[in-house]
């Protein structure tokens, strides 16, 4: 079956320092994959989305990277701020699909 | 400001009860999601809809049920048939279905089975 794996364990940086956190997929092959970030008690908020045929992708201080072959996504948050400090999700549509597929999150800590 | 919204924040349900979680959106968006959050899982596919008047089952669809008469809501009720609905409740919405649309997220309903 299809499956997200996000670590698990809680990441704790400190700031100024770059966070990285993994999506690990298998038996799918996704057309697009997204991250969010949801704060304990809220709603997840959109990030970045990247597709199948780009390597990576920036924004401001995030910056992600999507190796089909590998079926992985790397997350990168640089000179990070307490303010960072979040649960981030993954998320994987295919092409013509109808259900985006949602990994279960890494707790990002970031110490000041 | 557009956004989409969610109520109550916190419901408390009794056993046997049947309980509708509202989810309305300004957004003029098509699709529409619900989904169930547990702690330490993905988000989980309750039920989606393209448009008005038509909505198809999630993953775990059974104990739960949807309407999308208007565009802009698409309410939740969990029903008696839920064995174990303790949990977060979030609903969504994005301009296409699927497709690597950006979802648009409420704030979420707790829920709570006393």
């Amino acid at each position: 079956s299809q499956k997200i794996e996000q670590n698990s364990e809680a990441l704790n940086i400190q700031e100024g320092k770059t966070a990285t956190l993994t999506c690990n997929y298998t038996n799918y092959s996704p057309a697009y994959l997204q991250w969010y970030r949801q704060d304990p008690g809220r709603g997840p908020v959109f990030l970045l989305l990247i597709r199948e045929n780009e390597k990576e992708k920036r924004k401001e201080r995030l910056k992600v990277t999507f190796d089909t072959t590998l079926k992985q996504s790397l997350f990168h948050i640089t000179a990070s701020q307490p303010a960072d400090s979040a649960t981030y999700l993954c998320a994987l549509d295919s092409t013509g699909g109808f259900k985006t597929i949602f990994g279960a999150g890494t707790r990002l800590f970031v110490k000041a | 400001d557009g956004g989409i919204t969610q109520s109550p924040k916190y419901l408390f349900r009794k056993e046997g009860q049947n309980v509708t979680l509202s989810c309305e959106q300004n957004l003029n968006h098509d699709a529409m999601y619900w989904y169930r959050q547990d702690p330490g899982q993905g988000l989980r596919l309750i039920y989606y809809s393209q448009i008005v008047n038509d909505f198809q089952k999630g993953d775990i669809a059974e104990g739960y049920s949807v309407s999308r008469e208007k565009k802009e809501s698409f309410p939740l009720t969990v029903t008696s048939a839920q064995k174990n609905p303790t949990a977060f409740y979030l609903c969504a919405s994005s301009i296409l279905l699927g497709q690597g649309g950006e979802q648009f997220f409420g704030p979420g309903t707790r829920l709570t089975v006393l």
